[in-house]
Order: C-alpha cells, then structure tokens, then sequence
C-alpha cells in the first residue's frame, strides 16, 4: 500500500536554531501534501497545502517566514521551522494525496508517523 | 464552510462489549467521510471512508460506519471492542468539488478496558 516516510521521528533543538522535517512518498507520486501541526490531546490544524512545483498555501494565522514549505519533487516536501522557540514545540504531521482510479471519490490521505519537535 | 463535530472527547468501554464513536458534520455539497485512527506518537491511520453508494461502509480491523444523510452523521461502529483498540480516532470530511482538504474533528480517545 501507499507509505509516507517523515523524519525525523522525534528531534530537540535550541531556540534560535532551524529544524527540517522531511515528507517522502515512497510508492507514488504525491502532487499534494498536507502539513499539520498538533497539540497534546487535541485535533490536527492544518498549517499549508504545497503542491509540487508551485508555492505553499498557508493557513490563516500560520506564519509562511517561519514556517517553510519546499515540495520540489512529486515525492517529497518538506517543512522548515525557522528561527525555532519552545512554543513551536508541537507533533508535526505531514499526509500525502493520491489519487487511485478515476473520479474525485478515489482521492486518498496517507499520512506520515509524525515528527515530535521540542525547542529548548 | 465545512465542520465536523465529535461530540465525546472520550469513550470508554469494557471489551468484547460494541462500541460506538460519534461523528456529525456539515457540508455545503456531497461530503466525502473518512475515520481515522492514531496510535500515541504516531500518525494517522486510514480505516474507511464514504464516498457513495451504501450508507454502511466496513473497514479496517472489524470496523464499520453509517452514513445517515438526513442526520448528517457518520458514527464509527465495532461489534465487540478489544483492549488494543484504545487509541485516538478521528473523523474528517471533504467536499465534493471543494478541494482537496480534510476537515478533522476534535477527536475521541477511545478506552477499552477488561
């Protein structure tokens, strides 16, 4: 079946300092991924759609400077938390859309295993 | 705009015992319904969605949900609850012709119990 490979799984970092996050889709191209961000116990807020080739879409409230989306190939994109504070701690998840057959219907999500980021 | 509702931040239940998670939404078109279910410090994982046709869709590890068009719900059901089932599931819709988001509930944590 479809796999997205995020990492890393799991990174700590200093204030100040930048942190890549990387999204790939292993067995199909992915026109379109998702970048989320969630808080402890609480549901998924998307932060920007990117769509290969072209510039990210933010979200309202998501700060595009900081928060930089690259999807230069159909099988990857990544996230780049610029200038990081404690209070970009946060589980970010990145899915990956696909279409499999005709018809919007077959429009899938297959999601990354998240990266746990923690600014100290 | 498109919203979905899950009305319980957490459901608890004895297992072998049916199980059931609560999902509302509202749609201005056709909606696309999907569930999902997470593991601590993981992502998500797809267990089914409607897209159309029958209103009972099954699904990944014994699961299964209803399509009600006139209560605009879509409740995740199992016959008989195991303990490895405790986890976090979501809900999340899409319009037909709208794009290609997710719109996601805010989740219900899930607690089987022996």
């Amino acid at each position: 079946g479809a796999v997205v490979s995020q990492h890393p799984s799991r990174v700590i970092c200093k204030s100040g300092t930048s942190v890549k996050i990387e999204c790939r889709s292993l067995d199909f191209q992915a026109t379109t991924m998702f970048w989320y961000r969630q808080f402890p116990k609480k549901s998924l807020m998307l932060m920007a759609t990117s769509n290969e080739g072209s510039k990210a879409t933010y979200e309202q409230g998501v700060e595009k400077d900081k928060f930089l989306i690259n999807h230069a190939s159909l099988t990857l994109s990544t996230l780049t938390v610029t200038s990081a504070h404690p209070e970009d701690s946060s589980f970010y998840i990145c899915s990956a859309a696909r279409v499999s057959g005709t018809g919007t219907g077959n429009y899938g999500y297959t999601f990354g295993s998240g990266t746990r980021l923690t600014v100290v | 705009a498109q919203s979905v509702a899950q009305p319980e931040d957490q459901v608890n239940v004895a297992e072998g015992n049916p199980l059931t998670v609560k999902c509302t939404y509202s749609v201005s078109g056709n909606p696309y319904l999907f569930w999902y279910v997470q593991y601590p410090n993981r992502g998500l994982q797809f267990l089914l969605k409607y897209i159309t046709g029958d209103n009972l869709v099954k699904g990944s590890y014994g699961f299964e949900a209803e399509f009600n068009k006139s209560q605009t719900s879509f409740h995740l059901k199992k016959p008989s609850a195991l303990v490895s089932d405790s986890a976090l599931y979501f809900c999340a819709v899409r319009v037909a012709g709208g794009g290609n988001k997710l719109t996601f509930g805010t989740g219900t944590q899930l607690k089987v119990e022996l």
